[in-house]
């Protein structure tokens, strides 16, 4: 059954500090993963969408990695600020012709000062 | 400036009744969706259209019933609302119809259904 899991479920850091969040899935075909950022009532937002061939991907404070041969992906917070409080999504879009998009249950992050 | 937007916010109605809910976006893209994220946050794909066509319906009721009058524009409908229907609802929009492209989807801010 393809899936996407991801821990931990929640974290608190201290600003300024670095955290990383893991997503593990066993979707196959795989055809790309996306790491969402999702505020409280809000929907989510794209950080980096990584292809079978990208192993790292960076969009300001936030570096995500994959390996397709472990299936795993981490989205790496540098420096964190309280605006990093949210939920952290992973998602795996599924190939072959189905182009199905599996959710993981996100990582609810809180920064705090 | 707001590129998906949805209406209702919030939506509070009881059990049998019929409702609907409204997607827009101006970002001239083709293909729209509509996601359902339960109580434990997960999100699932509904549905979702491509130039107005329906290209995605993942087994959902057939009380829920999508219409797109326009590329712009997906509502959703739903009729005889159960208590199992309490969800957010978040409609979302991309310039390309292949998730498989590197093509981003752009979501809504949301509508919370509770169904009382």
């Amino acid at each position: 059954k393809n899936q996407v899991e991801q821990s931990p479920q929640s974290l608190i850091i201290l600003e300024g500090k670095n955290c990383t969040l893991q997503c593990n899935y066993t979707v196959s075909p795989f055809s790309n993963l996306r790491w969402y950022k999702q505020d409280t009532g809000r929907g989510p937002v794209s950080l980096t969408i990584m292809t079978f061939s990208e192993n790292t991907k960076s969009n300001g404070r936030y570096t995500a990695t994959l390996d397709a041969d472990t299936k795993q992906s981490s989205l790496h917070i540098t420096a964190s600020q309280l605006s990093d409080s949210a939920s952290y999504i992973c998602v795996v879009i599924e190939g072959g012709g189905y182009n199905k998009l599996i959710f993981g249950a996100g990582t609810r992050l809180a920064v705090h000062p | 400036d707001t590129a998906v937007s949805q209406t209702p916010k919030y939506l509070v109605t009881q059990m049998g009744n019929d409702k609907s809910i409204k997607c827009e976006q101006n970002l001239g893209h083709d293909t729209m969706y509509w996601y359902k994220q339960d109580s434990k946050k997960f999100l699932k794909i509904m549905f979702s259209y491509n130039n107005k066509e329906l290209i995605i319906n993942e087994t959902v009721p057939n009380r829920f019933s999508p219409k797109s009058p326009d590329k712009a524009h997906l509502n959703l409908h739903i009729n005889s609302l159960e208590l199992g229907d309490s969800a957010v609802y978040f409609c979302a929009s991309s310039r390309h119809a292949d998730p498989t492209s590197s093509y981003e989807q752009y979501f809504g801010p949301g509508t919370r259904l509770t169904v009382t």
